[in-house]
């Protein structure tokens, strides 16, 4: 089955510096990617995703590419905000009618004024 | 539109107390998921439904756990008996295809003492 292995957290950034949270996967096939996030006391949220290599996911100053050679979907961001701290969960899922979506354990981040 | 909705918000009881969980999903999805977040084991799938029908329930725990969802706009999960280690947050998210994004409801903080 997919896996999805991301950077465990937390991860503290001053206000305006630069995010990655790096996540790899492992699949039959190409799956679609996903990274999804999660702000305090709620659901989770799809911020971005990519179907196909070379695909670049983006939402909200968010951008993730979807590298087929390296099997990675890592987040990236120029300029956090204190808004953005939030658990970011990075997640495949197969194409071809339903497919599970596997999610990677989350990681935390917490951007400080 | 009104996103998924699940009640209650918050859940304490007693370890061996019954527990009903329910959730509303979006209107015209026709898949349903539940969901178990905790800080051991991450976003884990309990089971999910297509046309209000169980199609897998292999993450489901135990016999203790059952869900049922009678029509389109409504289904339940229900602990019996309830357990400490059943504390965890139960989320549901619904999608109009099988392969299409996965809208979740803000979750139910479930705490079995």
């Amino acid at each position: 089955g997919n896996s999805v292995t991301q950077m465990e957290g937390p991860v503290t950034l001053s206000e305006e510096a630069f995010l990655t949270i790096n996540c790899t996967y492992t699949a039959t096939g190409y799956p679609s990617l996903f990274w999804y996030v999660q702000y305090p006391g709620e659901g989770l949220q799809l911020l971005l995703k990519a179907t196909k290599a070379d695909d670049k996911g983006s939402n909200k100053g968010f951008e993730a590419t979807y590298r087929k050679e390296t099997t990675s979907f890592h987040l990236e961001k120029g300029s956090v905000q204190v808004s953005d701290s939030a658990v970011y969960f990075c997640a495949s899922q197969n194409s071809g009618g339903y497919q599970k979506v596997t999610f990677g354990i989350g990681t935390k981040l917490q951007v400080i004024p | 539109d009104a996103g998924v909705i699940q009640s209650p918000r918050h859940e304490v009881t007693e370890m061996g107390q019954e527990v009903t969980l329910r959730c509303k999903p979006i209107s015209g999805h026709d898949y349903l998921f539940w969901y178990r977040q905790t800080m051991m084991r991450g976003l884990e799938l309990l089971i999910y439904f297509n046309n209000n029908v169980p199609i897998d329930d292999s993450g489901m725990p135990e016999d203790r756990f059952s869900a049922k969802m009678p029509n389109a706009s409504f289904s339940t999960l229900k602990i019996q008996p309830s357990e400490p280690r059943d504390s965890a947050v139960y989320f549901c998210a619904s999608s109009r295809q099988g392969y299409e994004t996965q809208y979740f409801g803000p979750g139910t903080r479930l705490l079995v003492l």
